[in-house]
């Protein structure tokens, strides 16, 4: 099986702009997550999709939105771009909602300028 | 609430000695403990995880860890370390009720193995 895709792997942008990011999960996968990692903060969740529901939010600013497809890809969205948004975004999915094992994709990689 | 406590930022052993990079953790249910590998520009491994039942988890790549409740304690072992093993360590914690796949991570251990 082919694993966690992430798309693109890097990415430049400029303060104010938007951006989206892609994640295709591993087939079959139902849930999806999203991580930022940073060398401050470290890994935190930015929030949770299963059959398109949003299920959970982690404690980033309403910048930064997120939705699912019916074949599971994801998206996440960052709008009005801060320098403080350059990061690793990673993507991880599971099998359902109970499995807690996730599998991550190689991540994103953002810089704001 | 839920939180991680990686004891040791750096990690720096000789190659074929022992690896042990301390984890602590916090949960007011019980918890579900995972532990990952990230290499340079790569995306997070799963090296292991707690469930329920055997207290001692093995792992890919030679990697064991042990689940001390009293000791709210998962800390990764392996016996004898291989430069391959250079990486940055990760352990994480996710509630065991709920469904929700929500991982909360340590700050990293970055082991270094020198030859």
């Amino acid at each position: 099986k082919a694993g966690v895709t992430q798309t693109p792997r890097y990415l430049i942008k400029t303060r104010g702009q938007q951006v989206t990011l892609s994640c295709s999960p591993i087939s079959g996968h139902r849930s999806v997550s999203w991580y930022q990692q940073t060398p401050g903060q470290g890994l935190q969740f930015l929030f949770e999709y299963f059959s398109e529901t949003q299920r959970n939010k982690g404690n980033f600013p309403g910048r930064f939105s997120g939705r699912q497809f019916s074949n599971s890809r994801s998206e996440m969205n960052v709008s009005t771009l801060e320098l403080g948004d350059s990061a690793l975004y990673l993507c991880a999915s599971s099998l359902d909602g109970s499995s807690y094992e996730q599998y991550f994709g190689p991540g994103t990689r953002l810089t704001v300028t | 609430a839920q939180s991680v406590t990686q004891l040791g930022s750096h990690v720096s052993v000789s190659e074929g000695a022992l690896v042990l990079l301390r984890c602590n953790y916090s949960s007011s249910v019980p918890p579900y403990l995972f532990w990952y590998v990230q290499y340079p520009n790569q995306g997070l491994q799963l090296l292991l995880k707690y469930t329920t039942g055997a207290t001692l988890v093995k792992g890919i790549n030679g990697f064991e860890a042990e689940f001390k409740k009293s000791e709210t304690s998962f800390h990764l072992t392996k016996p004898s370390a291989h430069m391959s093993d250079a990486a940055e360590y990760f352990c994480a914690v996710s509630q065991a009720s709920g469904g929700y796949n929500k991982l909360i991570f340590g700050a990293g251990t970055r082991l270094a193995v020198h030859p």
